[in-house]
C-alpha cells in the first residue's frame, strides 16, 4: 500500500505569491493534519481534519488555509507568502484520531525568495 | 515555557554506549506520549508509544513519570544506525501532537 503522498516536494515561489500543497493520506485513514518545520525546530501544527471538518487549528495567520474532500486527500494553502514561511510543510494521515500512530508523508519544502 | 522541552544537543555518542533523552512537557493533562525519529531531510517517523508502566523495544526504553511530567528515551549498545534527531512528541486531546525541538544524536564510529 502506498504511504502518504505529497506534491511538490520542493517548490519556490516569490513573496507574495499564493501556494497549495496537496496530501493523500493512507488508504482507509480519515484525518489529515499538517504541521510546518523550520530548520531546527520541531514540527509545528497548524490544522487537523477528520471526515472532512477541520477539527483542531493551530496559531498561524489568515494566510493559512486548509480543506479535505470526499476521499480524505488534503489541500494546504498560504496566500500572501513571507520569507518566514519557507520551511518543510509535513502532512500526517492518522486512521481515526492523532492519539494513535501518524503517518508522515515525506513533505514539500518550501522556499520563499 | 515551551509546551515540550528537549535538550537540543547533538549528542556526539561512541558506538555501544548508552544514551538517554529526557523530555519535559507542560500540559498536565496530556494523554498520550510518543517518541519519533527523524532523518536528516525525511519526515518523522513512530519510534515508540510511551506509557506510565514503561515499555521496551530493544535496545529501546521509554519512560514516562506523570507526577514530573517528563518522558525519558534510552538507547543501549548503541548503532551507527541510531545517528538521527529524536523528537519527543506530546498529545492532548486528539486534534494535534505537540513535538519538542527534537534532540540530535550522532553514534561515532
Amino acid at each position: 500500500d502506498a504511504g502518504v503522498t505529497q506534491s511538490p516536494t520542493h517548490l519556490i515561489k516569490t513573496r507574495g505569491q499564493q501556494v497549495t500543497l496537496r496530501c493523500s493520506p493512507i488508504s482507509g485513514h480519515k484525518s489529515v493534519s499538517w504541521y510546518q518545520q523550520v530548520l531546527g525546530q520541531g514540527p509545528q501544527f497548524i490544522f487537523q481534519y477528520y471526515e472532512k471538518e477541520e477539527r483542531g487549528r493551530g496559531n498561524f495567520p489568515d494566510r493559512f488555509s486548509a480543506r479535505q474532500f470526499p476521499n480524505y486527500s488534503s489541500e494546504l494553502n498560504v496566500n500572501a507568502l513571507l520569507l518566514g514561511d519557507s520551511a518543510l510543510y509535513l502532512c500526517a494521515s492518522t486512521l481515526l484520531t492523532v492519539n494513535t500512530e501518524a503517518f508522515f508523508g515525506q513533505g514539500t519544502r518550501l522556499t520563499v525568495v | 515555557r515551551k509546551e515540550v522541552e528537549q535538550d537540543p544537543g547533538p549528542f556526539n555518542v561512541p558506538e555501544g554506549a548508552t544514551v538517554a533523552f529526557n523530555c519535559t512537557y507542560s500540559n498536565s493533562a496530556s494523554q498520550s506520549f510518543f517518541w519519533y525519529r527523524q532523518d536528516c531531510r525525511k519526515e518523522p517517523k513512530l519510534l515508540m508509544s510511551v506509557y506510565s508502566s514503561g515499555n521496551e523495544d530493544g535496545r529501546f526504553t521509554a519512560q514516562l513519570n506523570r507526577a514530573s511530567q517528563y518522558i525519558s528515551l534510552l538507547i543501549r549498545d548503541s548503532k551507527l544506525s541510531d545517528s538521527a534527531t529524536y523528537l519527543c512528541v506530546v498529545c492532548f486531546g486528539n486534534e494535534k501532537l505537540t513535538f519538542g525541538t527534537g534532540t540530535r544524536l550522532t553514534i561515532i564510529p
